[in-house]
């Protein structure tokens, strides 16, 4: 089945520069990768999807990249801010179930 | 803006006792979900339902899990007899079209349970 890997638990930027938080998948190349974010004791809200026929996803400050190759999604923030400071989740199907999470990486962006 | 409601907003229950956790989805959606999530671990899902019946559900859905749309806006989760494990956050989702259209899943505040 498939799995999701977001290698850095813990990620500490400066205010204004932008945050890169990498997903990996293991099996097979799934037919889309979502973010979402997640603020502590509160469910997960949905940020971004890109299908594995895009390269590359924008909103707003945001970016996803996907690299089949790599097998791997990049999400970015862009000149980031204290209030950007949560946990990003990646999540995809795993051919059998609907969504599988990675574990997160909690995001401080420190002022 | 629409949102998926959950209550309890934590519930405490004896282990063997059942609970039933509550969500109001968004309306116009279609398919609904139960995840949980063990303090410090993933995200996992549970079950999903459309159409009235269960369309998929995991491992951890075993015979002591149940769902159902008793109305036209409530969707509950009954754990009949809990276990010390069952403690987590549970959360509700609900989407406009399946996982196969690539909707994204909206989520509610989460029911934090805790058995002892």
């Amino acid at each position: 089945s498939q799995k999701i890997e977001q290698n850095s638990e813990a990620l500490n930027i400066q205010e204004g520069k932008t945050a890169t938080l990498t997903c990996n998948y293991t099996n097979y190349s799934p037919a889309y990768l979502q973010w979402y974010r997640q603020d502590p004791g509160r469910g997960p809200v949905f940020l971004l999807l890109i299908r594995e026929n895009e390269k590359e996803k924008r909103k707003e400050r945001l970016k996803v990249t996907f690299d089949t190759t790599l097998k791997q999604s990049l999400f970015h923030i862009t000149a980031s801010q204290p209030a950007d400071s949560a946990t990003y989740l990646c999540a995809t199907d795993s051919g059998n179930t609907p969504l599988v999470f990675g574990k997160g990486t909690r995001l401080s962006v420190i002022a | 803006e629409p949102e998926v409601t959950q209550t309890p907003s934590h519930q405490v229950t004896q282990m063997g006792q059942e609970v039933i956790l509550r969500c109001v989805p968004i309306s116009n959606h279609l398919y609904f979900y139960w995840y949980r999530q063990i303090l410090g671990q993933k995200v996992e899902f549970l079950v999903s339902f459309y159409n009235n019946e269960i369309s998929e559900k995991s491992e951890i859905f075993d015979d002591q899990f149940s769902v159902e749309r008793p109305d036209g806006s409530n969707f509950t989760l009954k754990i009949r007899s809990t276990k010390l494990e069952d403690s987590a956050m549970y959360f509700c989702a609900s989407s406009e079209a399946g996982l196969d259209s690539y909707n994204e899943q909206f989520f509610g505040p989460g029911t934090r349970l805790t058995v002892l």
